[in-house]
């Protein structure tokens, strides 16, 4: 069983719209939880973190719930510079060691 | 950005042949990470570091080796490189801040590898 498990997508949405893309994680002691742009050919950038209370950063929306072991990303009034993969990531502490999710594409089309 | 490079870029090589990239950071960062890259994957990690000459295997660690003298690099060693260790190959970084706070990993821009 993988650690991180995210829907691949693709997910093809238009300018504008708002999508929402999920994930779960398998270990309950994770600790630290964070989201991941990648564009093509290039590395992983941290997009957000995702904190317990949930946060917002911009048309950003980030949320954990850790009963459930899911985290969701939600982007508003997707911009053609949206498209990406994004990966979902969590930490377990100790030894700070970050799992990550296969990713899921993002197409934004006009 | 974080101060991380890695080395070669890009790099072809024959299977059977020993291959070495490297990563050096300069932000002083007690951790450091090999992961490889591969299509229906995603990121898996290959070993870690958490300081100098500590480091211990991933979830594919076989057929790569690594060592760390000194904090600012951390070498991935292929012994015998084969075709199925064609990759992209990332190096991470990271700080734990405390106990249980995490803070984000970094990462360098990858090197592309290919067995032939």
């Amino acid at each position: 069983r993988k650690e991180v498990e995210q829907d691949p997508g693709p997910f093809n949405v238009p300018e504008g719209a708002t999508v929402a893309f999920n994930c779960t994680y398998s270990n309950s002691a994770s600790q630290s939880f964070f989201w991941y742009r990648q564009d093509c050919r290039k590395e992983p950038k941290l997009l957000m973190s995702v904190y317990s209370s949930g946060n917002e950063d911009g048309r950003f929306t980030a949320q954990l719930n850790r009963a459930s072991q899911y985290i969701s990303l939600l982007i508003r009034d997707s911009k053609l510079s949206d498209s990406a993969t994004y990966l979902c990531v969590v930490n377990e502490s100790g030894f700070n060691k970050f799992y990550f999710g296969s990713g899921t594409k993002l197409n934004v089309k006009p | 950005d974080a101060g991380i490079t890695q080395s070669p870029r890009h790099k072809v090589t024959e299977t059977g042949t020993p291959v070495t990239l490297r990563c050096h950071q300069t932000e002083n960062h007690r951790y450091m990470y090999w992961y490889r890259q591969d299509p229906g994957h995603g990121l898996r990690l290959i070993h870690y570091s958490y300081g100098v000459k500590d480091t211990d295997k991933g979830e594919v660690s076989d057929g790569y080796s690594v060592s760390r003298s000194k904090t600012e690099d951390f070498l991935l060693t292929l012994e015998s490189a084969t075709s199925s260790q064609t990759s992209v190959y990332f190096c991470a970084i990271s700080e734990a801040r405390g106990q249980k706070v995490n803070t984000e990993a970094f990462f360098g821009q990858g090197t592309r590898l290919t067995v032939v």
